[in-house]
């Protein structure tokens, strides 16, 4: 089956600075990657996601982007801001069933 | 639309009895998920559904674990008899029909503590 990582597990960022979460897939068949956000206490939440025909997807401070030859993807937030602090969950699937990663816990240093 | 909705959203119950979590997915959606989530193992699925008839659980741990989706707009978790291992949040997931459409949407959660 589908293996997903995530690295790394825990990051740190002053407030305005740029974070990169990065993540890689073991089955080359898979071909949607989704990012969820979970806050504490709360439901993952999606933020934003990919598909394996689009290299690269953006949304305002938030920007994915999918090597589909090294089986990789990464999240890139710009510009953050003490409210982005939050675990973060990246997935892969082919089909409906998805593989989570192990999560990174961002916090963003005011 | 209301969202996915979970209940209860917390249970504490002891060792050896029965538990059950409902789920109700968002309406029109025809897939649902039971996921697990643990510090250690992080976000599990357990089963999953399409047209209320179970796909894949080879994600649910043992026997005493099981699931059904009797309508489309409800599911149960049942596990039987719970142990204090089974403390986690489990959380219900749909999402809709169609292509490109995988998006899951997760309910609340139930946190579930088994003494």
């Amino acid at each position: 089956g589908e293996n997903v990582e995530q690295h790394p597990s825990t990051l740190s960022v002053q407030e305005g600075d740029s974070a990169v979460i990065k993540c890689t897939y073991s089955d080359s068949a898979s071909n949607y990657f989704p990012w969820y956000k979970q806050e504490l206490g709360k439901r993952p939440q999606l933020i934003i996601d990919i598909r394996s025909n689009v290299g690269e997807k953006k949304d305002q401070r938030i920007a994915v982007t999918l090597n589909k030859t090294a089986k990789h993807f990464s999240l890139h937030i710009t510009e953050t801001q003490p409210e982005d602090s939050a675990v973060y969950f990246c997935a892969a699937s082919m089909g409906r069933q998805l593989t989570f990663g192990s999560g990174t816990q961002l916090t963003v240093l005011p | 639309d209301a969202g996915v909705i979970q209940s209860p959203r917390h249970e504490v119950t002891e060792m050896g009895q029965e538990v059950t979590l409902r789920c109700k997915p968002i309406s029109g959606h025809d897939y649902l998920f039971w996921y697990r989530q643990t510090m250690m193992r992080g976000l599990e699925l357990l089963i999953y559904f399409n047209n209320n008839v179970p796909i894949d659980d080879s994600g649910m741990p043992e026997d005493r674990f099981s699931a059904k989706m009797p309508n489309a707009s409800f599911s149960n978790l049942k596990i039987q008899p719970s142990e204090p291992r089974d403390s986690a949040v489990y959380f219900c997931a749909s999402s809709p029909p169609g292509d490109h459409t995988d998006t899951q949407y997760f309910g609340p959660g139930t946190r579930l503590t088994v003494l």
